[in-house]
């Protein structure tokens, strides 16, 4: 079983629909969540960035973390065309030795117009 | 303009050639790290360095090789060791290795011909 689990979809949704993209863990120790979108053949980009439970809102993205359940998600209000892009879920334990990331596969999504 | 330069764009390795992909960043970041990714999978952790003269293996550094000579430029070598090169390589950096918020490069698309 994968640490991180991500549903590479792909995904179209219309224009100015809500998106929800989400990912599952195995792994406790995570205490940090991000998630990064990354458009054709470039570089990931940090979208949000998540300490523990809760949720974080950044203008039309909003992350929630639920730990108990071992789940994160990333909600896009208004979708435009340009949020078409493939988003990466990321995660870190806070334990010494063990910085790195571990990343999902991707959920790629397509915003029709 | 600050930021993560990575070269060539693409590259084509022939067989039993050793290959170098180039990443240079101006952010005065500490950290530095290679990811290669796959399609249908998440980015995986080549190399990591988190002060110059200094690096550690990832998940899969086999026939792979780097160096950190200096703290803007972080070489990685894809060796005629690697047998499956095909792949997109990300560079990124952070400003400090327990940083979680990561900057990539545009990648390096390499294919074997």
């Amino acid at each position: 079983q994968k640490e991180v689990e991500q549903d590479p979809g792909p995904l179209s949704v219309p224009e100015g629909a809500i998106v929800s993209l989400n990912c599952t863990y195995s792994n406790s120790a995570f205490q940090y969540f991000m998630w990064y979108r990354q458009y054709s053949r470039k570089g990931p980009e940090l979208l949000m960035y998540t300490y523990s439970s809760g949720n974080k809102e950044d203008g039309r993205f909003t992350a929630q973390v639920d730990k108990s359940s071992k789940y994160i998600s990333l909600f896009i209000r208004d979708s435009q065309p340009s949020d078409s892009a493939t988003y990466l879920c990321a995660m870190r334990a806070t334990n010494f030795g063990n910085e790195k990331l571990t990343f999902g596969t991707g959920t790629r999504l397509t915003i029709i117009p | 303009d600050g930021g993560i330069t990575q070269s060539p764009k693409y590259l084509f390795r022939k067989e039993g050639q050793n290959v170098t992909l180039s990443c240079e960043q101006n952010l005065n970041h500490d950290a530095m790290y290679w990811y290669r990714q796959d399609p249908g999978q998440g980015l995986r952790l080549i190399y990591y360095s988190q002060i110059v003269n200094d690096f550690q293996k990832g998940d899969i550094a086999e026939g792979y090789s780097v160096s950190r000579e200096k703290k803007e430029s972080f070489p990685l070598t894809v060796t005629s060791a690697q047998k499956n090169p095909t792949a997109f390589y990300l560079c990124a950096s952070s400003p400090k290795a327990t940083n979680e918020k990561l900057f990539f490069g545009s990648g390096t698309q390499l294919s074997v011909l």
